[in-house]
């Protein structure tokens, strides 16, 4: 199984919602990822968790929280967003949870999030 | 400017032609990765080049690196319509946060 599962594919909320975004992957790689792209722009990078641990935060606004509930699974809360935040959230997962985090990225399809 | 920057930005071929992408990075890396991206989808990952090696092939792709000049290429072969995509190529840093950071992309058309 080489797939980086995320849910949901598509997901409207409003600015006082609360909304999760789920990733899941069964390749047992040790290090899960978050990015945000924009239209026709490229992957940003938001969090790191490597072996289950937070690893990098790129100075991501605190609306945005992560969670990795075990070593398969990653979480990104939402609350409170604002328009701007709209966009493609791609997870992805690589095989080394050690430094540097420079494998190759397996990615999800990515849940497309429009703020209204 | 960024740490890796591609050109050209947009290129528009005939289905057959051969493409060519180049990607230009300032730090020291210890590989070099290009992937793709479908319209809305997620990336997919093409090859990767180490550091120390100059040149790499996989299919219609052939991949060079040269250290030196900090940049790297990305020759598609005997283009398809299906190689209509985002190309990105991801620099893995060595130094500071010690991850991949992203160009900004090339957008391939094929027509057919």
């Amino acid at each position: 199984d080489t797939e980086v599962t995320q849910t949901p594919k598509h997901l409207v909320m409003g600015m006082t919602n609360k909304k999760s975004l789920k990733c899941e992957q069964h390749m047992g790689h040790r290090a899960m990822y978050w990015y945000k792209q924009k239209a026709k722009k490229p992957p940003e990078l938001m969090f790191v968790y490597s072996y289950e641990k937070l690893s990098i935060n790129e100075s991501v606004p605190s609306r945005f929280s992560p969670e990795c509930p075990n070593s398969s699974l990653l979480n990104l809360h939402l609350h409170a967003l604002q328009p701007e935040d709209s966009a493609l959230y791609l997870c992805a997962s690589s095989q080394g949870g050690g430094r540097p985090l420079t494998g190759e990225l397996f990615f999800g399809e990515g849940s497309r999030l429009t703020v209204l | 400017s960024q740490q890796g920057e591609e050109d050209p930005q947009a290129l528009s071929i005939q289905e057959g032609e051969n493409a060519t992408m180049n990607c230009s990075y300032k730090t020291s890396i210890n590989n070099l990765q290009w992937y793709r991206q479908n319209s809305g989808r997620g990336l997919v990952h093409l090859i990767l080049i180490r550091s120390n090696e100059r040149e790499k092939h996989s299919g219609r792709l052939r991949v060079t690196l040269d250290t030196s000049k900090k940049s790297s290429s990305l020759l598609i072969t005997a283009s398809r319509a299906a190689d209509t995509a985002s190309y990105f190529c991801a620099t893995g840093l060595i130094q500071g946060a010690q991850k991949l950071v992203f160009g900004q992309g090339t957008r391939l058309t094929i027509n057919p």
